[in-house]
């Protein structure tokens, strides 16, 4: 297993264009987490997945954020009309559904985006 | 609605033991993470705690009282690749999410 991909690792994009990041789960995680990362903060929750539902959506997610896990494999998640405000890390993590591995999530590397 | 309180930057040096404490407020707590990040890098996952008491694994350690909302990370034998940011973070019941903190920015020296 090579753990938990993101693609593409950095974009940059100009005010107003679309992006859309990807992310592939350890393959026998079935959750499978959005968080938002800044400099010197911690990662903020954006959305949840349990297989293919989406079942929980944080408040920072406005409606030009999407996000989908199509079979419940892979998942993106897609800007829309971006904003300077969106430049950050965009961290996928996924873990287990159930037991003690529930508690463990595992992140990967990230997708910088960089909005001029 | 949650919040996590830890201190912002600790610097301590090699070989030595230091403590990362964390304060939490969440309306139904079900348990405690500690996360280290390395600059650049990915979080990963140190600990859990969801009773009270200590929790060991190597050199780290992690403890938790539920009564006062309050946990902490203990680093042993402290080493510079052990320099990096360290979160706490908290799961509501019902809630499958995590929420993190700001994190603790953790400087070994010589």
């Amino acid at each position: 297993d090579t753990g938990v991909s993101q693609n593409p690792r950095h974009k940059i994009t100009k005010r107003g264009q679309n992006v859309t990041f990807r992310c592939d789960p350890i393959s026998e995680h079935n959750r499978l987490y959005w968080y938002r990362q800044t400099l010197g903060q911690g990662p903020e929750f954006l959305t949840y997945f349990q297989n293919e539902a989406q079942l929980e959506k944080s408040r920072l997610l406005s409606d030009r954020f999407s996000a989908e896990r199509p079979k419940g494999s892979f998942s993106t998640l897609e800007i829309q009309r971006t904003e300077q405000g969106d430049s950050a890390m965009y961290l996928c993590a996924s873990s287990l559904g159930r037991g003690s591995g529930a508690n463990v999530l595992t992140f990967g590397a990230g997708s910088r985006l960089t909005v001029l | 609605g949650q919040s996590l309180e830890q201190p912002s930057e600790v610097t301590a040096v090699e070989g030595a033991i230091v403590q990362i404490n964390c304060t939490y407020q969440t309306s139904g707590f079900y348990g405690l993470s500690w996360y280290q990040q390395h600059d650049g890098g990915a979080p990963t996952f140190l600990s859990y705690n969801a009773l009270d008491g200590l929790e060991e694994t190597g050199r780290f350690s992690s403890f938790l009282s539920r009564s006062d909302s309050y946990g902490y990370l203990l680093l042993q034998e402290l080493q510079m690749k052990d320099s990096a940011s360290y979160f706490c973070a908290v799961r509501d019941w019902g809630a499958n999410n995590l929420f993190f903190g700001t994190g603790t920015r953790l400087t070994v020296i010589p």
